[in-house]
């Protein structure tokens, strides 16, 4: 157990449609990390926040956007979903400059399924 | 983000000694070399880093090359549970503060 909270765990939802996947960090980790896994692309970091601020963005579409809230829970909503969003979602955090090995702890994921 | 290279896939057996190979020529010299790896239906996990010197514990030991533009996952005595994704990364920091940008990793199956 990573001490990373995903939730949900699976969700199936059509084409057009918005979900939102919502993530639990590690107690007192201030920075949380959203990638994005499929079976062609592989793991692609998509955003990242540190103590509710934006620190780095990467592939993310503009149909998604992220946020992080003051306790720290992160939350990625994915709107007008077209097939190709199919994929894991995993949150990962870690904690605050000098605090162990700056290790990404991982979540198990949100498994998202667009028909 | 500097660039690793690793094998697709590699075959091992139980309880044998496996050795994950990883290039990275464009290596800065602040960056730390990562690996983490994902077992099926997992999220990744970490398994170790070093920068210059070769580093061990409980799950592995890495050793990296003097001019540090190659390293070297060690599994001592793989397990059937060992069989993974293996990444291999490199991050500009230690700190908390930086993404991992992760490749396609080398497959490793584990035979009984």
């Amino acid at each position: 157990d990573s001490g990373v909270t995903q939730t949900p765990k699976h969700l199936i939802t059509a084409t057009g449609q918005r979900v939102t996947l919502r993530c639990s960090p590690r107690s007192g980790d201030l920075s949380v990390y959203w990638y994005q896994q499929s079976l062609d692309q592989g793991l692609q970091f998509l955003i990242q926040y540190y103590n509710g601020e934006e620190r780095a963005k990467g592939n993310i579409l503009e149909r998604f956007s992220a946020q992080q809230f003051p306790d720290l829970h992160s939350e990625l909503n994915l709107s007008s979903l077209e097939l190709g969003d199919s994929a894991l979602y995993f949150c990962a955090s870690s904690g605050a400059s000098g605090r162990g090995t700056g290790e990404l702890f991982f979540g198990e994921g949100s498994r998202l399924t667009v028909l | 983000d500097a660039k690793t290279t690793q094998p697709n896939s590699m075959e091992s057996n139980e309880e044998e000694p496996v050795h994950l190979p990883c290039n990275h020529s464009t290596i800065s010299g602040t960056d730390y070399i990562h690996w983490y790896r994902q077992l099926p239906s997992q999220g990744p996990e970490y398994v170790i880093h070093g920068l210059t010197s070769n580093v061990n514990n409980r799950m592995a030991s890495l050793a990296i090359a003097e001019d540090r533009k190659s390293s070297t996952l060690i599994l001592h005595r793989a397990t059937l549970r060992d069989a993974a994704v293996y990444y291999c990364i490199l991050r500009a920091t230690t700190g908390a503060n930086s993404k991992l940008t992760f490749g396609k990793g080398i497959t490793l199956s584990v035979r009984p």
